[in-house]
This record gives structure tokens, sequence and C-alpha cells, in this order.
């Protein structure tokens, strides 16, 4: 299967550590993505591959992965981190891209 | 910095054709290993990845669009563009363009809204 399985919502007390999950099979292949949505904007790329993070993120987001789940975790979550959250990868099989249903983040 | 720039109507009718143009700037489109890409959102939903045309002019598409999905590359003028059609009203949706590399998407446009209705 191709799905990307994301929990829809998820809240966190300000300064707490949260950790928002992705599971699929794909993910045994790849790791995952992850992409920060606030409103009305376009995704902006947070975690690449096995840890990565692209020059202006902060290094409070941190990327894992195991067998077929992998995790965005934000450590000392900022009122600035509420939006949605998105994982991707790639899905070698069939040659495209599949990304998670997303998931809500509400910090407290 | 890469900069990309959606454009095209905002209102597209029933069974017509949608097009948009992804221009690129801050960067080449011919050179480099990238996949230039078309992702769309539909009001309140999730992403969902349309298909991309990799720098040799090879193209992949999402198998559920794929019977309507053309994605094309002007070098010359450096852009890409999308064309989908015969569109229904579950067409509407922001559509965004994107640069990808193998593993991720790394820029995107700040995306189109388009809107699909008689």
């Amino acid at each position: 299967s191709s799905e990307l399985t994301q929990d829809p919502a998820v809240s966190v007390a300000l300064g707490q550590t949260v950790r928002i999950t992705c599971r699929g099979d794909i993910l045994r292949s790849y790791y995952a993505n992850w992409y920060q949505q606030k409103p009305g904007q376009a995704p902006i790329l947070v975690i690449y591959g096995k840890n990565n993070r692209p020059s202006g993120i902060p290094d409070r987001f941190s990327g894992s992965s195991s067998g077929n789940t992998a995790s965005l975790t934000i450590t000392g979550a900022q009122a600035e981190d509420e939006a949605d959250y998105y994982c991707n990868s790639r899905d070698n099989s069939v040659n495209h891209w599949v990304f998670g249903g997303g998931t809500k983040l509400t910090v407290l | 910095q890469v900069q990309l720039q959606e454009s095209g109507p905002g209102l597209v009718k029933p069974s017509q054709t949608l097009s948009l143009t992804c221009a690129v700037s801050g960067g080449s489109i011919s050179s480099g290993d990238y996949y230039w890409n078309w992702i769309r959102q539909h009001p309140g939903k999730g992403l969902e990845w349309i298909g991309y045309i990799y720098n040799s002019g090879s193209t992949y598409y999402n198998p559920s669009l794929k019977s309507r999905v053309t994605i094309s590359v002007d070098t010359s003028e450096s852009h890409f563009s999308l064309r989908l059609s015969s569109v229904t009203v579950a067409d509407t949706a922001v559509y965004y363009c994107s640069r990808g590399t193998q593993l991720y998407f790394d820029y995107w446009g700040q995306g189109a809204l388009v809107t699909v209705s008689s």
C-alpha cells in the first residue's frame, strides 16, 4: 500500500515536547520528509531524510524512523509551531510521491 | 534562493482544461538533478501529488490523475506548466508548484487557487 497515515490532531503545552507520527509500508524503503503549513501559506520543508534540517529551521525540530513509522519531534514547542504537519515519502514501486493526511498541532 | 510562482486563470468551467504555469527564478530549471512538481490541496484538506517533470523531459503522474494530466517544461522561458483536462468541481483546489530532489520537495510556490464552476 502507498498510504501514509497520520493522527489528525495533536496538542502540546507550551515549552513541552511533542511527537507527530507517520505510518506506512513505503517508509521501510525511504525516509519520511516533514512539512509545516500555516493557514494561508505554502508548506515549508522542516525535516528531510534521516534527520536533516534545511537552513533556517530551528534545532528543536528533529526526525526519527523505525520500521514503518517515522516521527517528527518538537522539543520545547513554541506558539509559532502551531500548524499542520505533513509527512511524505516516495513510493519507488510506482515511482511517485505520497503525502500523509496531515496532523494539526495545537500549542496550548 | 530559488523562487517559484504559479500563474493562470482562477476560474475554470466544468469539462474545460485547467492550465497553470510555474515561473522559476534564482536557479536554472534545466540544471541539476531536480524534479519539477505540481501538488494540489483541496479546500481544508491535505496535499496531493499530481506529477513531475524531470529536466530530461521525463514525466510521471499520480495514477489517479494520469489520464487527464500533462506537465511540460519550457527551459528557454524557465517555466513549467500543468494542464488538467475535463475538470469537475472536484478539481477545485490550491495548486502548488514545487522543486524536488529525488528525496524531498525543497522549494514551493505560494499556490494558486483554481475554482471549477459554471
